[in-house]
């Protein structure tokens, strides 16, 4: 079975500065999808980024970029020129390419913009 | 970018009444949805798979007598809390892959309130 592990409960940033949200996961697969998806206060997950682990080639959109390392397992989220409307849970997510499409979750990151 | 939709957002019921969700995918066919639970200031936990044409697979240790799920159409799957109690109160999102191996596209929630 897949775990996600995201062991920082809550951060802050400094407005315009740059912070980076953690993300273990396990899995004995070799080709499978990760995910940084948003929670603002409206509760409506929004997609942030994707990565496909047989790309080696690190996901950038805009401002948020990942650092995807597949040997270590591990998927953080660099938030580039952090702005208020960044504040919000950060939930890092697995799927495998094969089977059920299920998403597993880790327990989240809530980020706090300081202004 | 593909749309779901859940009806209600915001929903009230007395203890030992039923409740309806419906979650729709509004320009895409899907043949699987996900329901999920969510917790204050927790992850998303997922409840079952809804699977279009065939029976809801439900992950371990949630009730399927309690939560029916209906995969009615290619559009629309339905959850309905039956016998509803306090404890059943919660945030409940649904969400839906428009394409195989992609992101899933997520509905804005429901949050139910058993009195």
């Amino acid at each position: 079975a897949q775990t996600v592990t995201q062991s920082q409960p809550e951060m802050s940033v400094q407005e315009a500065e740059t912070v980076t949200l953690s993300c273990t996961y396990d899995t004995s697969e070799s080709d499978y999808y990760l995910f940084w998806y948003k929670q603002p206060p409206s509760r409506q997950m929004i997609l942030v980024i994707r990565q496909e682990a047989y790309k080696q080639q690190n996901a950038t959109e805009n401002r948020f970029s990942v650092n995807f390392q597949k040997a270590a397992k591990s998927f953080s989220l660099k938030i580039s020129d952090s702005q208020l409307g960044d504040a919000a849970m950060y939930f890092c997510a697995h799927v495998s390419n094969f089977g059920n499409e299920k998403l597993t979750f880790g327990t989240g990151t809530r980020l706090t913009i300081i202004p | 970018g593909a749309v779901v939709s859940q009806h209600p957002s915001w929903v009230i019921c007395k203890s030992g009444t039923s409740v309806k969700i419906e979650c729709r995918s509004l320009d895409f066919q899907a043949t699987t949805m996900f329901w999920y639970r969510q917790f204050p200031k927790q992850s998303l936990m997922l409840m079952a798979t809804s699977n279009e044409g065939s029976k809801a697979t439900y992950e371990q240790g949630v009730e399927k007598d309690k939560f029916l799920i209906n995969h009615a159409s290619l559009t629309l799957s339905t959850l309905t809390v039956t016998s509803a109690h306090p404890e059943d109160s919660s945030f409940y999102i649904c969400s839906a892959p428009r394409t195989s191996g992609t992101e899933q596209y997520f509905g804005p929630g429901t949050r139910l309130t058993v009195t």
